[in-house]
């Protein structure tokens, strides 16, 4: 089945830099990748998500890109805010609509 | 609209007893998975229901884990004889899977200790 890796588990940044994290799949048939936004006792939400038919997704500060031969995609997160300190989850499925496989999480600070 | 709503927000038990965990998921989403999250871990995935068709036990731990799904909508999730490394948040999320964004709305969740 497939397995998601997710690198790093924490990160620290000063506003106003660049955050990005990095996730690797091993199912070639995953083509979904959504990444979850979970702020500290809240649920996750989705930020952002990326099909396979697609290199780069970019929404305002946030964008997510895909490379499917080396089956890797990455979170960029850019002019950090306080507020995007969170723990965020990257995942994949082989279907937009099915069970999602999550990475275990990066734990994003952002310092002012 | 209401989102996906999870009950009880916490639940204590003692080892061995049954647990039911309710997720009542948005109104017309057909999808509905439930995933569980333990401390400093992702979210692992249980179960996924979508419409009509037999449901996706392969993330289920152990035979102790049932989920049905009433009517298309409300879902209970069963853990028979709690035992300890059962304590995690247990997540509900649903989805409308005929709609071309088939983004998941998660639950509260439901906190469950296991004494």
């Amino acid at each position: 089945g497939e397995n998601v890796e997710q690198h790093p588990s924490t990160l620290s940044v000063q506003e106003g830099d660049s955050a990005v994290i990095k996730c690797t799949y091993s199912d070639s048939a995953s083509n979904y990748f959504p990444w979850y936004k979970q702020e500290l006792g809240k649920r996750p939400q989705l930020i952002i998500d990326i099909r396979s038919n697609v290199g780069e997704k970019k929404d305002q500060r946030i964008a997510v890109t895909l490379n499917k031969t080396a089956k890797h995609f990455s979170l960029h997160i850019t002019e950090t805010q306080p507020e995007d300190s969170a723990v965020y989850f990257c995942a994949a499925s082989n279907q937009a609509g099915t069970a999602l496989i999550f990475g275990k999480g990066t734990t994003l600070s952002v310092s002012s | 609209g209401a989102g996906v709503s999870q009950s009880p927000s916490n639940k204590v038990t003692e080892k061995g007893k049954d647990v039911e965990l309710r997720c009542d998921p948005i109104s017309g989403h057909t999808a509905l998975y439930w995933y569980r999250q333990s401390l400093g871990q992702g979210l692992e995935f249980l179960i996924y229901f979508q419409g009509n068709s037999a449901p996706d036990k392969s993330g289920l731990p152990s035979d102790r884990f049932s989920a049905e799904r009433t009517g298309g909508s409300v879902s209970t999730l069963t853990i028979q004889r709690t035992q300890q490394e059962d304590s995690a948040v247990y997540l509900c999320a649903s989805s409308n899977s005929r709609g071309r964004n088939n983004e998941q709305f998660f639950g509260p969740g439901t906190r469950l200790t296991v004494l």
